[in-house]
């Protein structure tokens, strides 16, 4: 089993819709959690990330933590053509003297007209 | 300020090929990474390095080596190329190794092995 695990989608809605992303966890040890965004043949780039259970909001989008269901979402409103790309999920661990990222695969979205 | 560079952008090997992937960075980063990523597995840590002169092995690094001579360059070589190394390669980099110093990642490199 893998330590997170993401849908891979791909998820398709309308612009404006509100968009739920989601993944799961299995190590009670990680510590921060974040959301990359990597648009099509580019390097993901840090949206978000968090460090408790709750709720961070920048903009359009929300990151929420549920430590208690080892459970993370990013949330988007008013969707944009824009927000098209492929988001990751990624858990943070120190180990080694760095700290750590472990990603989800990734769930590609597309935001049409 | 470029950010992190990567060369080649694409590139085709034959089996039993080597080559050597760039990785640039003009930000002073101490810390650099290369990860690899394939279809459903996510980004996956090959080889890291915490500073100039140093190296680590990441969570796949059979079949790379890599090579830290210079704070702002980080190479990964691969000796013998295998069709299962066919991937996309990232190179990132991050100030420091806490867990609030942010990676960023290079446009990176697609390698076929054939």
């Amino acid at each position: 089993q893998k330590e997170v695990e993401q849908d891979p989608g791909p998820l398709s809605v309308p612009e404006g819709a509100i968009v739920s992303l989601n993944c799961t966890y299995s190590n009670s040890a990680f510590q921060y959690f974040m959301w990359y965004r990597q648009y099509s043949r580019k390097g993901p780039e840090l949206l978000m990330y968090t460090y408790s259970s709750g709720n961070k909001e920048d903009g359009r989008f929300t990151a929420q933590v549920d430590k208690s269901s080892k459970y993370i979402s990013l949330f988007i409103r008013d969707s944009q053509p824009s927000d098209s790309a492929t988001y990751l999920c990624a858990m943070s661990l120190f180990s080694g003297g760095y700290n750590k990222l472990i990603f989800g695969a990734g769930t590609r979205l597309a935001v049409h007209p | 300020n470029a950010g992190v560079t990567q060369t080649p952008k694409f590139r085709v090997l034959k089996t039993g090929q080597s080559m050597t992937l760039l990785c640039a960075q003009d930000m002073n980063h101490e810390y650099m990474y290369w990860y690899r990523q394939d279809p459903g597995m996510g980004l996956r840590l090959i080889h890291y390095s915490v500073g100039e002169g140093t190296t680590a092995k990441g969570e796949v690094p059979d079949g790379y080596n890599v090579s830290r001579l210079k704070k702002q360059n980080f190479l990964l070589g691969l000796e013998s190329a295998a069709p299962s190394q066919t991937s996309v390669y990232f190179c990132a980099s991050s100030p420091r190794g806490g867990a609030t110093d942010t990676q960023y990642f290079g446009p990176g490199t697609r390698l076929t092995v054939l």
